[in-house]
């Protein structure tokens, strides 16, 4: 399968616990995005990489989100000392976009986060 | 600063009639449109994109929308649903200008009745 994979699936973690989610976008492609989605509401878009560069973040990243992609493929995305208002679904979407342009996201299924 | 309206949280149809779901978008820029599709438990898919070339895009499983921009709306449009069309619709507005700034709508659950 050449999409956009996620890794774990789903997770569930007591409060204040650490966790890392793991996107693997499809080859080649240069932007990542990340989003959260919670239950009847529409993905909220979190941040992007151009490549290795984390080029935005939205204000929804506190201090206890990060993300990083260090060699410009996958990605990963840490929750530190999770809060039940963390629980959502994770998504990662990846594109190739040869110029400064909007160009079609695909979507990975996604990394359930429960936090008790 | 941009915004995108999703006027139905839910819409209602009998298979076999049209569809309508809509969409109104407010961005200080030319944007970028799309729509996607969320089948439940399945991962989002794009319907179609408008990226400022033809006004009315044609997608895929025969969904079209049309970009109005003295209206600032893009509503997606079927002539006969299908039950297979039964899933939540999201309407997404991209600027790129600089850093990239992409906006969801809230969805839109569209139900088909047999």
């Amino acid at each position: 399968d050449t999409g956009v994979s996620q890794d774990p699936r789903h997770k569930i973690t007591k409060r204040g616990q650490n966790v890392t989610f793991r996107c693997d976008p499809i080859s080649e492609h240069n932007r990542l995005y990340w989003y959260r989605q919670t239950l009847g509401q529409g993905p909220e878009f979190l941040t992007y990489f151009q490549n290795e560069a984390q080029l935005e973040k939205s204000r929804l990243l506190s201090d206890r989100f990060s993300a990083e992609r260090p060699k410009g493929s996958f990605s990963t995305l840490e929750i530190q000392r999770t809060e039940q208002g963390d629980s959502a679904m994770y998504l990662c979407a990846s594109s190739l976009v040869m110029r400064e342009s909007a160009d079609t996201q695909y979507f990975g299924p996604g990394t359930r986060l429960t936090v008790l | 600063a941009q915004s995108v309206t999703q006027l139905d949280s839910h819409v209602s149809v009998s298979e076999g009639t049209p569809v309508l779901l809509r969409c109104n978008y407010s961005s200080s820029y030319s944007p970028s449109l799309f729509w996607y599709v969320q089948h439940p438990n399945k991962g989002l898919q794009l319907l179609l994109k408008y990226t400022s070339a033809a006004t009315l895009v044609k997608g895929i499983n025969g969904f079209e929308a049309e970009f109005k921009k003295s209206e600032t709306s893009f509503h997606l449009t079927k002539p006969s649903a299908h039950m297979s069309d039964a899933a939540e619709y999201f309407c997404v507005v991209i600027h790129s200008g600089g850093y990239q700034k992409v906006t969801f709508g809230t969805g839109t659950k569209l139900q088909v009745i047999p």
